[in-house]
């Protein structure tokens, strides 16, 4: 069975700094995809970025970069340059290979101090 | 840029009733999906949809639950008489492929009374 763990409940970040997300994740399926989405205060689900387990390079979209240890199940999302924006609960996803699903987290609040 | 589009974006209904959600996915996403979002808690999943059958479901998907594409543009889910605990958001999402991201329509928020 897959598990998805985010062990940060919520977390403060200073505006224009960096943050790490911490997520680690259980799987016997050799191929899978990790995901990360944003959930601001109005509810909607906004999908940030993709790994997948056969992927070389570790993903980057913007200012968002996923630190992608495969030996340690770990798959930490880092926010650079953070906004007054990017206050929202950030949720870890998983898919095995064989699943249609996405498996979540319990997510992280993440919120940005002026 | 395409979007999913749900509505409505509230939804108030009393204990019994049927409710219908609608969801417009993506136009050349194959794959379709419910989720729900039960107030603080985690993403659960309910159902994928493709080639117009269910492909996977949850335990939360029982009897009371069906999902169909009417169309070639609609695609809803039916909770057949609700009870309070179906109270969540309730989110579609579509993907091109089924190992693509999946993108989440903005949700809608079912109350039951």
């Amino acid at each position: 069975a897959q598990k998805i763990t985010q062990t940060q409940p919520g977390m403060f970040v200073q505006e224009k700094e960096a943050v790490t997300l911490d997520c680690t994740y259980d799987t016997s399926d050799p191929s899978y995809g990790l995901f990360w989405y944003k959930q601001p205060s109005s509810g909607e689900m906004i999908f940030l970025i993709y790994q997948g387990s056969y992927d070389q390079q570790n993903a980057t979209e913007g200012r968002y970069s996923l630190n992608f240890q495969k030996a340690r199940k770990s798959a930490n999302l880092v926010i650079s340059a953070s906004q007054l924006g990017d206050s929202a609960m950030y949720f870890c996803a998983m898919r095995d290979s064989n699943d249609y699903k996405l498996s979540f987290g319990a997510g992280t609040t993440v919120t940005v101090r002026a | 840029e395409p979007e999913v589009t749900q509505t409505p974006s509230h939804q108030v209904t009393q204990m019994g009733q049927e409710v219908i959600l609608r969801c417009v996915p993506i136009s050349n996403h194959l794959y379709f999906y419910w989720y729900r979002q039960i107030l603080g808690q985690k993403v659960e999943f309910l159902v994928s949809f493709y080639n117009n059958e269910i492909s996977e479901k949850s335990e939360i998907f029982d009897d009371q639950f069906s999902v169909e594409r009417p169309d070639g543009s609609n695609f809803t889910l039916k909770i057949r008489s609700t009870k309070l605990e179906d109270s969540a958001m309730y989110f579609c999402a579509s993907s091109e492929y089924q190992n693509q991201p999946q993108h989440f329509g903005d949700g809608t928020r079912l109350s039951i009374l």
